[in-house]
């Protein structure tokens, strides 16, 4: 069974760097056709996607936060991370990481692989406040 | 980016109900769509991936239908455990994935 959790500093100074690490487990972040990604939900409101990481490092970002994200993985220790720099109050919210499932689904009309998260893990909440 | 629009936005139904939740695209995503639960203070959990496909494990009173712009997730029968609030999200644009605001389903 695929678990994930996340792990980091619950609070965070403004202009400060947000730092998270993912670790998985029941399954390898190195293979397999996953990505895996990071999302977030501030309090009392809905999700957005930060972005994406492939075991070869190849990364995909959020445009409204590219500026500011980078992400990594560690395979020797089955993990991937996330940064944020500058971060301001509006980057407050619980922190998820999934794992991003790729497949193909025989469906009429398909242009290409399907994908959706599944596992999550159980997030971490981020506070940015002095 | 694709916007994604829920409505109702929340709800008030009986154990037993027929419940349907309605999800709209801002352009066509086909069926690039998937829906997740979210309990309080839980993570979300999927339920329908490529907008018709049933998660392993979900119970089959869960069913989602639609393509390009117009999607719906339907509980045939609502039970207790049901009482949450749910997300669609398009994966059609692999850029950036975008959610819908959610939809609270709530005891009358």
């Amino acid at each position: 069974q695929v678990q994930l959790q996340e792990s980091g500093p619950g609070l965070v100074k403004p202009s400060q760097t947000l730092s998270l690490t993912c670790n998985v487990s029941g399954d390898s972040v190195s293979g397999g056709s996953y990505f895996w990604s990071w999302l977030r939900q501030p309090a009392g409101k809905g999700l957005e996607w930060i972005g994406r990481i492939y075991a070869g490092g190849s990364t995909k970002y959020n445009p409204s936060l590219e500026s500011r994200v980078t992400m990594s993985v560690d395979t020797s220790n089955n993990q991937f991370s996330l940064r944020l720099t500058s971060v301001t109050a509006a980057d407050t919210a619980v922190y998820y990481c999934a794992r991003e499932v790729e497949d193909i689904v025989v469906v009429p009309g398909a242009v290409g692989p399907y994908r959706w998260f599944d596992p999550w893990g159980q997030g971490t909440r981020v506070t940015v406040s002095s | 980016d694709i916007q994604m629009t829920q409505s109702p936005s929340s709800l008030s139904a009986s154990v037993g109900d027929r419940v349907t939740i309605t999800c709209r695209a801002s352009e066509s995503i086909r069926t690039y769509l998937n829906w997740f639960q979210q309990k309080p203070g839980k993570a979300p959990k999927l339920l329908i991936y490529a907008a018709s496909h049933l998660q392993g494990g979900v119970p089959s009173r869960f069913s989602g239908s639609g393509s390009e712009t117009d999607f719906t997730l339907t509980i045939s029968s609502l039970q207790p455990e049901d009482f949450a609030t749910y997300y669609c999200q398009q994966s059609y644009s692999t850029f950036h994935f975008t959610f819908g605001p959610g939809t609270k389903v709530e005891i009358k």
